[in-house]
């Protein structure tokens, strides 16, 4: 069990459309997702944290009006890349966070979607 | 801040060879540590964690073990396949702050290529 699946896999749009991704854990209740983005060859940069039921917490320099997240259930959590533009072409990871069977709730264990390759023209 | 460091790809080697990816961290108190895997096009698979010092971490031949004097997690495979061909990242999750919800923060990944 664990597993998360991302949609769509693959996303190709023009300029200054919006695009959403989404996040699902298929088999488990994930009350905190997270959203990656990684450039070619380098390494995963967290962008946010998604809690259910509450506003994401941004990391330091990521834009929370271009990247809008929603957690609106336990299994669901959406990236909206609004406006994009070409220099928003990434490869975005969600992962989905769940506490482990034994230990204190710090000792989650995070399982990743497959990503979504986007590209804006 | 917390910080992981790897050793910088690309790694290339020959089928059976002895693999070594060094991983040291900066971190307060004791974090968990992680080795997560991302072959070609595809997210990361959790390939070996260790969360207290001198833990040993192993799964699939792999192993690293958890060095608090050398804040270090090193990857080690006595040897090496073709389809160990991938991009692997040594990964801390922070003791402190408490319910982050198991936020990780990664090395920059050392990319592994495997000849026959």
């Amino acid at each position: 069990g664990a597993v998360v699946s991302q949609h769509p896999s693959r996303v190709i749009c023009k300029s200054g459309t919006s695009v959403k991704i989404e996040c699902r854990s298929l088999d488990f209740q994930a009350t905190t997702m997270f959203w990656y983005r990684q450039f070619p060859k380098q390494s995963l940069m967290l962008m946010a944290t998604s809690n259910e039921g509450s506003k994401a917490t941004y990391e330091q320099g990521v834009e929370k009006d271009k990247f809008l997240i929603n957690h609106a259930s336990l299994t669901l959590s959406t990236l909206t890349v609004t406006s994009a533009h070409p220099e928003d072409s990434s490869f975005y990871i969600c992962s989905a966070s769940r506490p482990t069977a034994t230990g204190p709730s710090s000792y989650n264990e995070q399982f990743f979607g497959p990503g979504t390759r986007l590209t804006v023209l | 801040g917390d910080s992981v460091t790897q050793m910088e790809g690309p790694v290339t080697l020959s089928e059976e060879a002895f693999l070594t990816i060094n991983c040291t961290y900066t971190a307060t108190g004791y974090p968990s540590l992680f080795w997560y895997v991302q072959y070609p096009g595809e997210g990361l698979q959790l390939l070996l964690k260790a969360t207290k010092a001198d833990d040993k971490g192993s799964n699939k031949g792999f192993e690293a073990t958890y060095r608090k004097e050398t804040t270090s997690f090193h990857l080690e495979k006595g040897s090496v396949q073709v389809s160990d061909s991938a991009v692997y990242f040594c990964a801390l999750r922070p003791l402190y702050p408490y319910n982050q919800g198991g936020k990780l923060i990664f090395g920059q990944g050392t990319e592994l290529s495997v000849k026959p």
